[in-house]
């Protein structure tokens, strides 16, 4: 069935650290791809998203590259930032259904 | 425009007693799907209502159901709860159906905790 195995964590790294969190997934198809981020006590929101291979997903600093070769979407960001702690999903669907597979989550501290 | 409002945000149940939660979907959002987020399972999908009907259902026990209304909004109920079903029960609504971008929008989640 569709998976998705993402690093576990928790990472924590210093500001302006580059930050890398791995995400592989398991589909037939085409999948989309997404990242969430979860800040403490609130609900998921969409980081960036890639529907198609070689698609690129960025937003705030924030770049994943949807490989179909290796099945992976890597999430990584140049310098993160204490405001960028939170935990992280990746995740895919097929058909642009609602049934959304989700990773484990990797937790990410960043410490000034 | 208003996100997802998801009521209540908190509750305390004891086992067997039932509980029902309430998602408000963003205005003109027609499909509502349920997750459960737990540290030891992580987010699984319930199910999916679009028009009224659910369209897609997860790996979870008969304990479990959910309906949505006219207005979209939804509701799901878990009867007999056991401790296990201890989590924070989240709502995402989308625009359409299968034409969405695939993106979902979370509310904020009702924690239950199970005594």
């Amino acid at each position: 069935g569709n998976s998705v195995t993402q690093m576990e964590g928790p990472v924590t790294l210093s500001e302006e650290a580059f930050l890398t969190i791995n995400c592989t997934y398991t589909a037939t198809g085409y999948p989309s791809l997404f990242w969430y981020v979860q800040y403490p006590g609130e609900g998921l929101q969409l980081l960036l998203k890639a529907t198609k291979a070689d698609d690129k997903g960025s937003n705030k600093g924030f770049e994943a590259t949807y490989r179909k070769e290796t099945t992976s979407f890597h999430l990584e960001k140049g310098s993160v930032q204490v405001s960028d702690s939170a935990v992280y999903f990746c995740a895919l669907t097929r058909y642009n259904n609602n049934d959304m597979r989700f990773g484990a989550g990797t937790r990410l501290t960043v410490k000034p | 425009k208003a996100g997802v409002t998801q009521t209540p945000r908190y509750l305390i149940k004891t086992r067997g007693q039932q509980v029902t939660l309430s998602c408000s979907p963003i205005s003109g959002h027609r499909s509502v799907s349920w997750y459960q987020q737990t540290p030891g399972q992580g987010l699984q999908f319930l199910f999916e209502y679009f028009s009224e009907t659910q369209r897609n259902k997860g790996n979870f026990p008969g304990r479990f159901s959910g309906r949505q209304f006219s207005n979209s909004r939804s509701e799901m109920n878990v009867s007999t709860l056991e401790l296990g079903d201890s989590a924070l029960y989240l709502c995402a609504s989308t625009p359409l159906g299968r034409a969405s971008t695939g993106e979902l929008f979370f509310g904020e989640g009702s924690r239950l905790t199970v005594l």
